[in-house]
């Protein structure tokens, strides 16, 4: 049974960078596509960006110009940086599977990692 | 973007009642070549990450108990919970895969009555 278990700083400043890991356990990353969704505090869901084990990549336009995607197959991860942080960032932030035939149906995902942006 | 609208934002009802979610997408869901509709339904626990039901409008996950399903084409679609339990009591989203971004409804939150 495939699991993802992100990690985070918990906390970032305003104007840095995030980085955020989604480490893939009892399976591996290829022949899949792999999401990042985040969820402010008692809010929705937002569809960040996706990654094929390919590395083709899509990101939502909201997010395109701060986001940026990326694999690491050798130790079984895929990533997401967010620059240029503000307060509207702070969520928890999921990372997902995509099914085999279909990218966005999310049939696997982390416990999430809460990011709180603040000074 | 496709705009995802649920309705009713939240609903109670007495255990083993049925209860019925609507969502409506802003363009039509449904892709002409293989006839599917691309339109997902996910379960929401306090404190957990959301959890597949229903894909391609009508198709029940594995494990997904009966007493779930999903219906509708286009434009317009209904999740229903034949008989609630007090495990469903939730925040259900709908999310649309047509086209990316990919884009979920607002949530609407079932509680027992």
């Amino acid at each position: 049974q495939v699991q993802l278990q992100e990690s985070g700083p918990g906390l970032a400043k305003p104007s840095e960078t995030l980085s955020l890991t989604c480490s893939v356990s009892g399976g591996s990353i290829s022949g899949y596509y792999w999401s990042w969704i985040r969820q402010p505090p008692g809010k929705g869901l937002e569809w960040i960006a996706y990654i094929y084990y390919r590395g083709n990549t899509d990101y939502s336009p909201s997010l395109k110009s701060r986001a940026t995607i990326s694999l690491d197959t050798s130790k079984n991860q895929f990533s997401l940086k967010l620059t240029s942080l503000i307060a509207a960032d702070t969520a928890v932030y999921y990372c997902a599977r995509g099914t085999v035939t279909v990218a966005g149906i999310f049939d696997t995902w982390g416990q999430g990692s809460l990011v709180t942006v603040s000074s | 973007d496709i705009v995802m609208t649920q309705s009713p934002d939240s609903l109670a009802m007495s255990l083993g009642e049925r209860a019925t979610i609507n969502c409506r997408s802003s363009q039509s869901l449904l892709y002409s070549s293989d006839n599917k509709n691309y339109l997902a339904w996910y379960q929401q626990k306090p404190g957990q990450p959301p959890k597949v039901l229903i894909y391609w409008a009508s198709t029940r996950d594995s494990g997904v108990p009966d007493r779930f399903s999903g219906s509708g084409s286009g434009t317009d679609f209904t999740l229903t919970i034949s008989s609630l339990q007090a495990e469903d009591v939730a925040v259900y989203y709908c999310h649309q895969y047509y086209s990316t971004p990919w884009t979920f409804g607002q949530g609407t939150k079932v509680e027992i009555k």
